[in-house]
C-alpha cells in the first residue's frame, strides 16, 4: 500500500464552522490531490498540488482552500462548512515525472458529516 | 474536455459468471485509461491501466480490459466472478501530458451465490 494517511477518518461538524482535513504521504511524490466522492457523481477533483506551495483548482473548488507547506502534507480547508459539503474526501498522490501516464494512489478517505 | 461514461450503476452476476463492466470515453487526443476498484469503506485501488503499449491490458485479480479506439471503449471483463469481486468499479481518463483524472460515476458489482 502507498504510504498515505488521512486524518481525521471521521468527523461530524456544524454548519458554519471551519474544518481542516490532512493528508500525509511518506512516498515523497510531487503531486497530491483532493477528491470528494458523492453517490451518482463518482469522484470529483477539488484541488491539486504539483509541488510545495504550488496548487491549482479542480472541478469543484468553490468553498474549499488548500495549502502545502511541506512535500509530505496537503491540507484541505472548508472555510465555513455547509451541508452540501457532507461527503467522503479522498487524498491521492502521484510521482509527477512521466507526463501524465502515472498511477494515482489513494488514501483511505475521510467521512465528513455537516449538520 | 475528456470524460467517461459508465453504463449501468449496478450490475448483478452469479458466482462463476462472466463479468462485463462498460466504459466509454470521450477525448480529443489518445487517452490514458484506468480502472479502479473500491471495496466498502476503503480507498480506491488500481486494477489496470492503458497507456498505449497494448490494447489488451491485464490487471490484478483476473480482470482485463480491451482498448477499442473505433468504439471509444475500455470495457472491463473477468471470465468467472467470485464473491470477493463485489465492490464498486470506476473508470477514469487522463489526457497525455496532464496529471488530472476524470472519473466515471461508478458501477457497483453485486455477486450472488
Amino acid at each position: 500500500d502507498a504510504g498515505i494517511t488521512q486524518s481525521p477518518r471521521h468527523k461530524v461538524t456544524e454548519t458554519g464552522t471551519p474544518v481542516t482535513l490532512r493528508c500525509h504521504q511518506t512516498e515523497n511524490h510531487r503531486y497530491m490531490y483532493w477528491y470528494r466522492q458523492d453517490p451518482g457523481h463518482g469522484l470529483r477533483l477539488i484541488h491539486y498540488s504539483y509541488g510545495v506551495k504550488d496548487t491549482d483548482k479542480g472541478e469543484v473548488s468553490d468553498g474549499y482552500s488548500v495549502s502545502r507547506s511541506k512535500t509530505e502534507d496537503f491540507l484541505l480547508t472548508l472555510e465555513s462548512a455547509t451541508s452540501s459539503q457532507t461527503s467522503v474526501y479522498f487524498c491521492a498522490i502521484s510521482e509527477g515525472t512521466s507526463g501524465g501516464q502515472e498511477t494515482q494512489y489513494f488514501g483511505p478517505g475521510t467521512r465528513l458529516l455537516v449538520l | 474536455a475528456q470524460s467517461v461514461t459508465q453504463l449501468g450503476s449496478h450490475v448483478s452476476v452469479s458466482e462463476g459468471a462472466l463479468v462485463l463492466l462498460r466504459c466509454n470515453y470521450s477525448s480529443s487526443v489518445p487517452p490514458y485509461l484506468f480502472w479502479y476498484v473500491q471495496y466498502p469503506n476503503q480507498g480506491l485501488q488500481l486494477l489496470l491501466k492503458y497507456t498505449s503499449a497494448a490494447t489488451l491490458v491485464k490487471g490484478i485479480n483476473g480482470f482485463e480490459a480491451e482498448f477499442k479506439k473505433s468504439e471509444t471503449s475500455f470495457h472491463l471483463t473477468k471470465p468467472s466472478a467470485h464473491m470477493s469481486d463485489a465492490a464498486e468499479y470506476f473508470c477514469a481518463v487522463m489526457n497525455t501530458g496532464f496529471q488530472k483524472l476524470v472519473f466515471g460515476t461508478g458501477t457497483r458489482l453485486l455477486v450472488s451465490p
